[in-house]
């Protein structure tokens, strides 16, 4: 597609459960990004992958977060034993260029978590 | 302190008013978004600066390096601009990173 696309576009889940949210980016595109944008809040770096290698995983907050690029495409961010606190929306954001090249940034438009 | 600091955190305006929002930041940066967000969550990219103007429709982005400072003009605004607009500044000086304002959240009254 012509975008960055992200799947589902919401989601609700009971606390406790596993969800997995797709980020489709840009064809080609290098580098990914996630961020966690809690209601009311600015967007918060969870992690970032240039290709298939995950360079910066700082961002996540607890070892429930994790997220993965197999293939250097499609990445997928899971969220274990999900909690209330884990509510927000879900971005992510790609770029053709890689390494230091800061242009181009093509965001998604998120997964809106509920957890209830 | 935030890295990167929107003005004002809301603001109502009659259809019509000229609108300006501010973000100021205090890191390098390679490149300056800005973005929209409407009630759903989802996120538009309306544009990306590295230096000058930048004009869309009614939107109009400007920046200035020297004194880190962006700001983003609606002309003749419509109820259909309310959304948050957000500033996001992006850095590759520590490592890939964007820092993100805590948004505009704007309400155009008809």
């Amino acid at each position: 597609g012509a975008g960055v696309s992200q799947s589902p576009r919401y989601k609700v889940a009971k606390r406790g459960q596993d969800v997995a949210l797709r980020c489709d980016p840009i064809s080609g595109h290098v580098s990914l990004f996630w961020y966690q944008q809690a209601l009311g809040q600015g967007p918060e770096f969870l992690t970032y992958f240039q290709n298939e290698a995950q360079l910066d995983k700082s961002g996540l907050p607890s070892d429930r977060f994790f997220a993965e690029r197999p293939e250097g495409s499609v990445s997928t961010l899971k969220i274990q034993r999900t909690q209330q606190e884990d509510s927000a929306v879900y971005l992510c954001a790609s770029s053709l260029g890689g390494g230091r090249v800061g242009y181009g940034y093509t965001f998604g438009s998120g997964t809106r978590l509920t957890v209830v | 302190k935030n890295e990167v600091e929107q003005s004002p955190q809301n603001l109502t305006a009659q259809e019509g008013e000229f609108i300006t929002i501010n973000c100021s930041y205090s890191v390098g940066i390679s490149a300056l978004h800005w973005l929209q967000q409407h009630p759903g969550g989802g996120i538009v990219s309306l544009f990306m600066l590295s230096s000058g103007k930048k004009k869309h429709g009614r939107l109009i982005a400007t920046i200035n390096i020297q004194e880190k400072h962006s700001s983003l003009h609606i002309t003749a605004s419509h109820p259909r601009d309310s959304a948050v607009y957000i500033c996001a500044a992006f850095t590759s000086n520590t490592g890939n990173q964007f820092y993100f304002g805590t948004g505009t959240s704007l309400t155009v009254i008809p």
